[in-house]
């Protein structure tokens, strides 16, 4: 977990609410991701940046709204989730994108939408 | 679509004794990779093996990999309390554009 930060670790919000996540790395790496995790189920990819560019947006909805300032530094804007949108969300980097990097995650971020 | 499927989905075992996970992927590969999740928290990365390799290993863990017959396994000896996790495997091709694929994992517990 070392080398990845993210802020909050929980967060509860209702419907209406408008919060953001965000995620660091210390590792000089060029890639960043934002995957979310509900039970049972795989990792789901949602958007890949990869210096500062956005490269992957996996069919997300609006409602979430990536951010990518500089390659350290990866946001996600939440507004209007519903209730299915409740899981942990993770940041990962890697030092570049495509085959073959391992990525490091964060702790991630437990939302809950109420 | 889903790539990879770890089987079994949860393995329950006496500390010490060697614990054995599976991972099933559909399309060819370029590399698979298997990560550790401790309960609710960030994956950790244990061990990447190329399409062309067949077997890796690092400390107590021992990879293989299949690739006639798309498949994966993890094996970890002498099991301690502390590899209680989840573990996932994870693999880059083509048709995904070579993002990584996630399995949905096994969830191992070690019994003290």
């Amino acid at each position: 977990e070392t080398g990845v930060t993210q802020t909050p670790r929980h967060l509860v919000m209702g419907m209406t609410n408008k919060k953001s996540l965000k995620c660091e790395q210390h590792l000089g790496h060029n890639a960043m991701y934002w995957y979310k995790q509900s039970a049972k189920k795989p990792l789901e990819l949602m958007f890949v940046y990869n210096f500062k560019e956005q490269t992957e947006n996996n069919s997300v909805p609006s409602r979430f709204s990536p951010e990518c300032p500089n390659s350290s530094h990866l946001f996600l804007h939440l507004h209007t989730l519903q209730p299915e949108d409740s899981a942990l969300y993770l940041c990962a980097s890697s030092q570049g994108e495509g085959s073959g990097y391992e990525q490091y995650f964060g702790p991630g971020t437990r939302l809950t939408v109420t | 679509s889903q790539q990879g499927e770890e089987d079994p989905q949860a393995l329950s075992i006496q500390e010490g004794e060697n614990a054995t996970m599976n991972c099933s992927y559909k399309t060819s590969i370029n590399n698979l990779q298997w990560y550790r999740q401790n309960s609710g928290r960030g994956l950790v990365h244990l061990i990447l093996i190329r399409s062309n390799e067949r077997e890796k290993h690092s400390g107590r863990l021992r990879v293989t990999l299949d690739t006639s017959k798309k498949s994966s396994s993890l094996l970890i000896t002498a099991s301690r309390a502390a590899d209680t996790a989840s573990y996932f495997c994870a693999t880059d091709g083509f048709e995904s554009n070579y993002q990584l694929i996630w399995g949905a994992g096994t969830k191992l517990i070690i019994k003290p």
